[in-house]
């Protein structure tokens, strides 16, 4: 069953604008770590946040936020005046405490195109 | 800044033959991973790896491949006999908790 799901597949944007990704995650642990990667053209992936499952307060880095509501199961990301540079695949995942070993389950990642 | 390091960045290599590709992990992490993401595909976990065993493995993670920590820093994974379907970009990662993880750039695989 998918863990984690990112419905949109393509955001385009134009540069200034914002833009939010979407991801809904699926778990029965109370302990559970939720995570966002940037994957640019370039083809690494690049860390952003992690999250822990008792940690609801929203973060803020920079022109980044994170949005996490357990009612919902949502840990939502918004890149606040979008730039070209921002263009990349952007990954939600999921590591589950039960799994001690700390997999990581991707979602199907989102690519943003932005625009000048 | 330490990061993960991963050899060669791409590999080309004919259906049937032998590969290995290597990761070298930051110093202290006692845990480690291999991923794959075929081309436009999400990233798929293949094999976890701690206190020199493996830990756990999914389902592609079948007979043909096999990893291994033969020196203490160097973390490789081996394919036996490669398949057209192996093509994918192969991720390393470490972690000095189980709730981290650092990836390496990546290795392309072409198998022709």
């Amino acid at each position: 069953a998918q863990k984690v799901t990112q419905a949109q597949t393509e955001i385009s944007v134009v540069e200034k604008e914002d833009v939010t990704l979407d991801c809904v995650y699926e778990t029965r642990d109370t302990t559970y770590y939720l995570f966002w990667y940037k994957q640019p053209p370039s083809g690494e992936l690049v860390f952003l946040i992690r999250r822990n499952s008792f940690d609801e307060q929203n973060e803020i880095s920079g022109r980044y936020s994170w949005n996490f509501q357990k009612s919902t199961s949502s840990f939502n990301f918004t890149i606040t005046a979008s730039q070209v540079v921002d263009s990349a695949v952007y990954f939600c995942a999921l590591s589950e405490a039960t799994d001690s070993w700390g997999k990581l389950q991707f979602g199907a990642g989102t690519q943003v195109v932005v625009t000048p | 800044e330490p990061e993960v390091t991963q050899t060669p960045s791409h590999q080309v290599t004919q259906m049937g033959q032998e590969v290995i590709l290597r990761c070298v992990p930051i110093s202290n992490h006692l845990y480690f991973y291999w991923y794959r993401q075929i081309l436009g595909q999400k990233v798929e976990f293949l094999v976890s790896f701690y206190n020199n065993e493996i830990s756990e493995k999914s389902e592609i993670f079948d007979d043909q491949f096999s990893v291994e920590r033969p020196d203490g820093s160097n973390f490789t994974l081996k394919i036996r006999s490669t398949k057209l379907e192996d093509s994918a970009m192969y991720f390393c990662a470490s972690g000095l908790r189980y709730n981290e993880q650092f990836f390496g750039p990546g290795t392309r695989l072409t198998v022709l």
